[in-house]
């Protein structure tokens, strides 16, 4: 049941951009993008709905196929603070129970 | 404002004592969530409260695990004859209605880690 993230990891020159993708193999209600940082707590940064609302905090965009249960982030024009590991997780209805995929770790340098 | 607030932040233990970790809430939050995470891993649910009942405690692994959340505010996480195994980083989160999972977001801790030697 857990999803699948690709890559395991990247790294990226500032500026640059990014794509992480978030599969699942059952059906998905809705998909939780989190980043962390080394030794901090998780830090929400956008939620996709089916029926396609989208809610975040921050200018990273993001995309939810739900056909294909995938969804993927797009970091555009990276910055050194977008290291970190990034999680999704997945919400696939019942009880308020998020699994989450192993992380893939971003690491942007100068 | 104060965020989620654990403690302590580090225990070191024995195998097979007993351990308890602190988790305070943003204030207001009705959820409230119990997830452990692994080095190189993900957040693992173990138990979801809203109010002072557990809704979901599918994720304890076993009955040495227990949660309470007595008055719908702080909650503790209780392990009894700990394990090596049980060696992780136990994070708690909240979010202000029940619908924090489906619909919104879940505000994290910066977690407790746990060694058991």
């Amino acid at each position: 049941q857990q999803p699948v993230q690709s890559p395991q990891a990247v790294i990226l020159r500032e500026g640059e951009d990014a794509v992480i993708n978030c599969s699942s193999s059952k059906a998905l209600y809705s998909v939780h993008w989190y980043r962390q940082k080394h030794g901090e707590a998780p830090v929400f940064l956008m939620i996709l709905l089916k029926g396609g609302e989208q809610k975040g905090h921050e200018k990273i965009s993001a995309s939810f196929n739900e056909k294909k249960q995938q969804s993927s982030l797009y970091l555009t024009a990276s910055q050194l603070s977008y290291s970190g590991t990034y999680f999704c997780g997945i919400y696939q209805g019942g009880s308020e129970k998020l699994v989450f995929g192993k992380g893939t770790k971003l690491t942007v340098n100068p | 404002g104060a965020g989620v607030s654990q403690t302590p932040s580090n225990k070191v233990t024995e195998k097979g004592k007993y351990v308890e970790l602190r988790c305070d809430p943003i204030s207001g939050h009705t959820a409230l969530y119990w997830y452990r995470q692994s080095l190189g891993q993900g957040p693992e649910f173990l138990i979801y409260f809203q109010g002072t009942g557990a809704a979901d405690d599918s994720g304890l692994p076993n009955d040495r695990f227990f949660a309470v959340r007595p008055e719908g505010s702080v909650s503790t996480l209780k392990i009894q004859r700990t394990e090596r195994g049980d060696s992780a980083v136990y994070l708690c989160a909240s979010s202000p209605t029940g619908q924090g999972t489906k619909t919104g977001e879940l505000f994290f801790g910066e977690g407790s880690r746990l060694t058991v030697l």
